[in-house]
């Protein structure tokens, strides 16, 4: 099993403000990396997939970056519906998830 | 638009099986790509059951494979999951999903819903 690590569990981040966020896998997964962004009571949403490229409709601000076993997701200026929880995931073997990184209000 | 929707019982008893399905609509199962089954007990994250290809090829999560069974009903354009003697480690909500591209070894693109199954006597 592909173990996900992300970091920090939670981040606090002022609106307007550029988030980073870390994901570590356990061996390499190449580019074979995604990630989701999921609010309260809602289904996860796909944001990046093969660590860098934005799914439809994701807008610019949200960029992937990373191979190997380094992968981060930073979104330039975090908006007031960027608050959520948001999830790295490697399909580079049977799919494994991150335990999430909560995008909070400073 | 590709839509997902879950349906199943929503209360399950301990050492039961629990039974899903996953109704699909605005595009065929026929057609291709893999559909998966991921679960999120509350308040944690995300992990993923197993997946199917409308042919009824279907890869499993190895903790779970032993319990798990996955299905396609490509008349009714649904698939379905059945786990096996559960207990309330296994009290979750639960996603239908359609992998992006032809393999299970793809994101997930479109999800459904979720659904709550509780597992408790």
């Amino acid at each position: 099993e592909i173990v996900m690590t992300q970091s920090p569990a939670t981040l606090s981040v002022s609106p307007g403000e550029r988030a980073t966020l870390s994901c570590r896998a356990s061996q390499s997964v190449s580019s074979n990396l995604a990630w989701y962004q999921q609010k309260p009571g809602q289904a996860p949403r796909l944001l990046i997939y093969g660590a860098s490229t934005r799914a439809t409709g994701i807008p610019a601000r949200f960029s992937g970056s990373g191979s190997g076993t380094e992968f981060t997701l930073t979104i330039s200026s975090l908006q007031s519906e960027d608050f959520a929880v948001y999830y790295c995931q490697q399909y580079n073997n049977w799919p494994t998830f991150g335990q999430g990184t909560k995008v909070e209000i400073k | 638009q590709v839509q997902l929707q879950e349906s199943g019982p929503g209360l399950v008893k301990p050492s039961e099986t629990l039974s899903l399905t996953c109704a699909v609509s605005g595009y065929s199962i026929s057609s291709g790509y893999y559909w998966g089954w991921i679960r999120q007990p509350p308040g944690k994250g995300l992990e993923w059951i197993g997946s199917i290809y409308h042919s009824g090829s279907t890869y499993y999560n190895p903790s779970l494979k032993s319990r798990v069974t996955i299905s396609v009903d490509t008349s009714k354009n649904q698939f379905s999951l059945k786990l096996s003697s559960v207990t309330a480690a296994d009290t979750a909500v639960y996603y239908c999903a359609r992998h992006r591209g032809s393999g299970y070894d793809r994101p997930f693109d479109y999800w459904g819903q979720g659904t709550l199954v509780t597992v408790s006597s």
